[in-house]
């Protein structure tokens, strides 16, 4: 039982490339988000899925897409990186149930230069 | 939309000193959530609360629900150097809003 698995766990990207960070569990949550971490303001949800093939914004869904295929896999995708974009990136996913908090994965630290 | 303010920012004690991290919601919350991130690490969820009023105990930690359900508090006791670390109150209708975080240092 691997939890969420995030890959990669660097990278460095010029401005304009994109790629996609990759984000998988393995316990059969339904629900999954991504959030940026930004020194001194905390973790801001990018998108979140409550499902297989439902997804939805969060506070800051710009520049970035994500879909949901299967249950267990939840890519994010960056269109045209930008330096703003420079930030450490956590995927979490929680099971439906009510009483449950989120699992994190262990963060991908992406640089824009 | 939602909005969840968290203070102080940064809390700096002596061990063995308590700490308390006050969490504020725009809109009544379903539950609240609490989590702690260790330096370079990632968050790790330490409770909910979903009812009114309601509190909760974990050894030394202390988590309150406001009655209007759109406040929060955590609360440490005689604080450890293994305390150390930030603590995110989030709160949730559907999808996780985070607080900013308070950052708490722990001098031996």
């Amino acid at each position: 039982n691997a939890g969420v698995t995030q890959t990669p766990k660097f990278q460095v990207l010029k401005t304009g490339q994109s790629m996609t960070l990759q984000c998988a569990q393995d316990m059969n949550h339904e629900y999954m988000s991504w959030y940026r971490q930004d020194p001194g303001m905390g973790l801001r949800l990018i998108h979140y899925s409550v499902g297989a093939g439902i997804t939805d914004q969060g506070e800051v869904p710009n520049g970035y897409n994500v879909s949901r295929s299967t249950t267990e896999d939840f890519p994010l995708r960056l269109l045209s990186a930008a330096p703003s974009q420079t930030s450490v990136y956590f995927c979490a996913s929680r099971t439906g149930s009510a009483n449950y908090g989120y699992t994190f994965g262990s963060g991908t630290r992406l640089t824009v230069v | 939309g939602q909005q969840v303010m968290q203070i102080p920012q940064y809390q700096h004690v002596q061990e063995g000193e308590d700490f308390t991290t006050y969490c504020n919601s725009s809109t009544t919350l379903s539950n609240i959530q609490w989590y702690k991130q260790r330096p370079g690490g990632h968050p790790v969820f330490l409770i909910q609360l979903v009812k009114s009023g309601e509190v909760k105990k974990q050894k030394r930690l202390t988590f309150q629900f406001g009655e209007a359900k759109k406040n929060s508090s955590l609360h440490i006791t005689a604080t450890q150097t293994t305390d150390v670390g930030t603590y995110f109150c989030a709160g949730s209708n559907n999808d996780m809003r985070f607080g900013a975080g308070t950052r708490l240092t722990v001098k031996p």
